[in-house]
């Protein structure tokens, strides 16, 4: 079983619509939860991390669900810019981080 | 990312060669990792370092080498050992709390 599993889409949503994306994990020993963001040939960077209570940044909410080991990430308003790969990332016991193979969000015009 | 420099950018590597991938940072951080991300795929462990002079395989380890003689480098290389080379290399960091990784802008290594 894989470590982090997240639907690889592609998603494609119009502009101004809200999309969702679900994360799972299997180590219930998991301590930090982050989402990425890649764009095409780039490489990941940040876009934020995930906390217990949940957390916001502007249009981007993420969700984490440790009973059911399960993150997820809200974005409203899509725009254009939204377009890329997002990443899920666990980090377990001994600093070592497992990452999804990405959701791949499009926005449309 | 700032403060993670990976060169070069672009690599090629011929049949039988050994390749070294540079990943150097000025963070200041002690954990460094590498690596390996193939078209519609997630990102693959190489090796990780948590502190100097030590380091240990992660998932896909064969084919590959590393050291880490000082804080701010992390070298990869890619030995003639590795078949199927051609991929994406990031290296990352983060510091002993666990914070989020920071990435440098990669390496694209291909064979000729």
């Amino acid at each position: 079983r894989k470590e982090v599993e997240q639907d690889p889409g592609p998603f494609n949503v119009p502009e101004g619509a809200t999309v969702a994306f679900n994360c799972t994990y299997s180590n219930s020993a998991s301590q930090s939860f982050f989402w990425y963001r890649q764009d095409c040939r780039k490489e990941p960077k940040l876009l934020m991390s995930v906390y217990s209570s949940g957390n916001e940044d502007g249009r981007f909410t993420a969700q984490l669900n440790r009973a059911s080991q399960y993150i997820s990430l809200l974005i409203r308003d899509s725009k254009l810019s939204d377009s890329a790969t997002y990443l899920c990332v666990v980090k377990t016991t001994g600093n070592q981080f497992y990452f999804g193979t990405g959701t791949s969000l499009t926005v449309i015009p | 990312d700032g403060g993670i420099t990976q060169s070069p950018k672009y690599l090629f590597r011929k049949e039988g060669q050994n390749v070294t991938l540079s990943c150097e940072q000025n963070l200041n951080h002690d954990a460094m990792y590498w690596y390996r991300q193939d078209p519609g795929q997630g990102l693959r462990l190489i090796y990780y370092s948590q502190i100097v002079n030590d380091f240990q395989k992660g998932d896909i380890a064969e084919g590959y080498s590393v050291s880490r003689e000082k804080k701010e480098s992390f070298p990869l290389t890619v030995t003639s050992a590795q078949k199927n080379p051609t991929a994406f290399y990031l290296c990352a960091t983060t510091d002993r709390a666990g914070q989020p990784q920071h990435f440098g802008d990669g390496t694209r290594l291909s064979i000729l």
